[in-house]
């Protein structure tokens, strides 16, 4: 089954304890993104992938960090998470980042910081 | 730069009912145009799409209509169910066939009561 696997679906972490949220996707895609999803405020990008070894910052891409070694897997690095990255994360992906292809999306994480 | 709008919710309707959630857009050159539906404690997933204008992108019952001379992408649904509650986004992407980066609006909750 084609789709978009994150891990973990939910966590409760302390203020500056280092964290890292998998994602994976088996649909050999190229482009691969990370959303904060906050309310009132929609989905906003924070990093993006177009392929292996590239990547980019989204429109809030403060006190993240990515990486992009594999082709299926972009994880999403918080180095000293503070209460303001509370909030819910999609990963997704799409064939690529030219033409109007569908995102496929992951079933979120659920991220608390106290 | 590129934006979208969309009706404020919450929406509720008695199933049945007839639904419509407005989205208009602000965009240069040709984008294309995104519905995208967040059942509850779900990921975002891809309702319909249109790529040029007057398209009809339909899924599910669902139907939009990429309108450039009102630069509109109407959702709309003759009879809604218990099942349709949810979270409906509009999106468009890059009109130069960049999908590098996903425009979003803010969301419309939908409830549908029995």
């Amino acid at each position: 089954e084609a789709q978009v696997t994150q891990n973990p679906r939910y966590l409760i972490t302390v203020t500056g304890k280092k964290l890292t949220v998998t994602c994976s996707q088996n649909m050999n895609h190229e482009y691969m993104s990370w959303y904060r999803q906050d309310p009132g405020l929609g989905l906003r990008q924070i990093y993006y992938s177009m392929n292996v070894e590239v990547t980019d910052k989204g429109d809030v891409p403060e006190g993240y960090k990515v990486s992009r070694k594999e082709k299926r897997n972009f994880p999403l690095i918080l180095e000293s998470p503070s209460p303001n990255q509370t909030s819910l994360y999609f990963c997704a992906s799409s064939l690529s980042d030219r033409g109007p292809y569908e995102q496929y999306f992951g079933p979120g994480t659920r991220l608390t910081v106290t | 730069g590129d934006s979208v709008t969309q009706m404020e919710g919450p929406v509720t309707l008695s199933e049945e009912a007839f639904l419509t959630i407005n989205c208009t857009y602000t965009a240069t050159g040709y984008p294309s145009l995104f519905w995208y539906v967040q059942y509850p404690g779900e990921g975002l997933q891809l309702l319909l799409k249109a790529t040029k204008a007057d398209d009809k992108g339909s899924n599910k019952g669902f139907e939009a209509t990429y309108r450039k001379e009102t630069t509109s992408f109407h959702l709309e649904k003759g009879s809604v169910q218990v099942s349709d509650s949810a979270v409906y986004f509009c999106a468009l992407s890059g009109g130069a066939g960049n999908n590098r980066k996903l425009i979003w609006g803010l969301g419309t909750s939908l409830g549908v009561n029995p």
